[in-house]
Order: structure tokens, then C-alpha cells, then sequence
């Protein structure tokens, strides 16, 4: 089975500084794929960046990159310069391999992320 | 690139009726789903289907029916709806092709609440 945590229930950054989100997993799968989603107060999911467990280089997709340490399972979100329309639900979700899962994801319980001007 | 459009958006209900949530894609997806998502826990996996035809339970199955008579179509039955199943449904489609690294598409949800 697969596991995702997010520890930080809420989380504060002022306007134009980084932002770190939290997310540690649980796996038996050898390959295995790790997904951000950003869910702004309009209720959408978006997707952000994802990061395949095979991956020799930390995904990045503009603002965001994907901190992946795999010994320690943790695939943290940063944020580099953060903006007012950052104000968002953060979720991490991995999926395991084909054979396993099927393609469904399995998500963490999210992070508020509020940005201060 | 209308994407994968969720038909209610808001729907009230009460206890024991029934209704139908339709999920349609125009991407010619193979694999679609079903969440719900509620305040604290996340998403979670209700239902989900491989392709036109089949369907699998997730985590969290029971109250719910699904169908896919048509690879673009997959719906949400709940026959007798309780309070408990007040929600936010979210539906979501991907490709079977380039397995690994695609991200699931997701509707915009419908938000439903039974008194």
C-alpha cells in the first residue's frame, strides 16, 4: 500500500520570499511517482511537478521544485519567490507502479499555504 | 479544450433520494476516476475504471455504483443518498500511454450536500 504525509496542517510565507511544503511517503514499489497539486479557494485541482522515484535530478517547473531525498522518502515542495496567488491547498500524492495501482493516485491530507503581503 | 467537465457543479439532496454525477472527457483517456474529498483527509479513491466497460472499487466504495458505457463517460450513482456522503466530487482522467509521469486530469468538481 502506499502512504502519503503532510505534517504541516497550515503553513505562512510572506510575499517574495521561499516556501518549503513537507511530504514524506511510504512505498513497497520500486517505481513509484510523486505528484503536487495546488487546489486555489475556487475548488480546481492544478497540477504542479512531478517527480518520477528513477529521477536522478530534483524536478522543477518554473517556481516550484520538487526536493526529493529517496533514502528518507521526503519529495518536499519549495516555492522560490512566493506571490499573493500562492494562497492555495497544497496536496502530495504519489502513485506506485502500473501493475499495482492502476494510475490512482493516493494523497496526502494537504497543506494551507497563506501568503502575506 | 474543454478537458474533463463534471455535470452537476452543486447539487442538495435529501436523505435517501437518489442521483447521478456525470464525469466526461474529450481526451480519449483510458483510465478515469472518482474522488471525494473531505475537509481534512484529503482525497480519496471511490471508484475507477481501466476502460469502456470495466470498473474496480477504490478506498472508500460503499453507498456508490459506477458505469462506463462509453469511454468518454463515467458516472457516480448514489442510490440512497446519506448525510455522510456530503462531499466535494472530484472526477479525473489520464492515458494509459507514458505510464509514468502523467499527471490525472481533474474536473472542477461538484459539491454536494445531503440534509
Amino acid at each position: 500500500a502506499q502512504k502519503i504525509t503532510q505534517t504541516q496542517p497550515g503553513m505562512f510565507v510572506q510575499e517574495k520570499e521561499a516556501v518549503t511544503l513537507d511530504c514524506t511517503y511510504d512505498t513497497s514499489d520500486q517505481s513509484y511517482g510523486l505528484f503536487w497539486y495546488k487546489q486555489p479557494s475556487s475548488g480546481e485541482m492544478i497540477f504542479l511537478i512531478y517527480q518520477g522515484s528513477y529521477d536522478e535530478q530534483n524536478a522543477t517547473e518554473g517556481r516550484y521544485s520538487l526536493n526529493f531525498q529517496k533514502a528518507r522518502k521526503s519529495a518536499n515542495l519549495v516555492i522560490s519567490a512566493s506571490q499573493l496567488g500562492d494562497s492555495a491547498m497544497y496536496f502530495c500524492a504519489m502513485r506506485g507502479d502500473r501493475g499495482s495501482t492502476l494510475g490512482r493516485l493516493y494523497f496526502g491530507r494537504g497543506t494551507q499555504l497563506t501568503v502575506w503581503p | 479544450n474543454a478537458g474533463v467537465t463534471q455535470t452537476p457543479k452543486f447539487r442538495v439532496l435529501k436523505t435517501g433520494q437518489s442521483m447521478t454525477l456525470l464525469c466526461a472527457q474529450d481526451m480519449n483517456h483510458e483510465y478515469m476516476y472518482w474522488y471525494r474529498q473531505d475537509p481534512g483527509m484529503g482525497l480519496r479513491l471511490i471508484h475507477y475504471s481501466v476502460g469502456e466497460g470495466t470498473t474496480a472499487k477504490g478506498e472508500v466504495p460503499d453507498g456508490y455504483n459506477v458505469s462506463r458505457l462509453k469511454k468518454q463517460n463515467f458516472l457516480l450513482g448514489l442510490e440512497s443518498a446519506a448525510p455522510s456522503q456530503t462531499s466535494v466530487y472530484f472526477c479525473a482522467s489520464m492515458p494509459a500511454t507514458d505510464f509514468s509521469n502523467q499527471p490525472q486530469h481533474f474536473g472542477d468538481g461538484t459539491r454536494l450536500s445531503i440534509l
